[in-house]
């Protein structure tokens, strides 16, 4: 089983639409999460730490839940630039990528 | 351009040849990474410096595989007899070593290895 779990998509929406990605992590002694943003072709980069309380950053806001071991985004009012593939990440002491997830929105 | 630089950026080679890729990181970190991605997946953790000391290694990183830092500032990457299985985007990142910011890995644009 894969550290950190992710549902690879596709996941196809109009613009506009509010879509959520699900991440689920196995080590319950990760101690940081991250979800970072890949576009095509492109490398990774960092778009938002997660926090128990909650995190929001514009349209974009990330959520971690510690007893069930998961993690969110939910990106609201979707634009075509958010097509990319977003990765959920565990940090204990180094990064642990899940495999990711890629968004696709079509006007 | 002072952000993380990886050469070359597409290296196409044939089985058993050796390869080595560079990373030159941004000046003023102190930790440099080595990732691995295949298609439809994640970055992969291989290894990672502080400074010239290498302080982890992926059970990834077979013997074939061999990283340095030599003077704390560009790393290399070697694979020896590369194998078709070692075709993937090999990804460097550098972050500062203050705790605060560890998470935040600023990666370069990767090097393409296709292995014939």
């Amino acid at each position: 089983r894969k550290e950190v779990e992710q549902d690879p998509g596709p996941f196809n929406v109009p613009e506009g639409a509010t879509v959520a990605f699900n991440c689920t992590y196995s080590n319950s002694a990760s101690q940081s999460f991250f979800w970072y943003r890949q576009d095509c072709r492109k490398e990774p980069k960092l778009l938002m730490s997660v926090y128990s309380s909650g995190n929001e950053d514009g349209r974009f806001t990330a959520q971690l839940n510690r007893a069930s071991q998961y993690i969110s985004l939910l990106i609201r009012d979707s634009k075509l630039s958010d097509s990319a593939t977003y990765l959920c990440v565990a940090m204990g002491g180094k990064l642990i990528f899940g495999q990711g997830t890629e968004l696709s929105v079509k006007p | 351009d002072t952000g993380v630089s990886q050469d070359p950026r597409h290296k196409i080679t044939k089985r058993g040849q050796n390869v080595t890729f560079r990373c030159d990181p941004i000046s003023e970190h102190n930790r440099l990474y080595w990732y691995r991605q295949t298609l439809g997946q994640g970055p992969e953790f291989l290894t990672y410096f502080q400074n010239e000391a290498q302080l982890e290694k992926s059970r990834l990183l077979s013997d074939r595989f061999s990283a340095e830092r030599p003077k704390g500032s560009f790393s290399t990457l070697e694979i020896q007899r590369t194998e078709q299985g070692d075709s993937a985007m090999y990804l460097c990142a550098s972050s500062s070593d203050d705790p605060v910011y560890t998470y935040e890995q600023y990666f370069g644009p990767g090097t393409r290895l296709t292995v014939t």
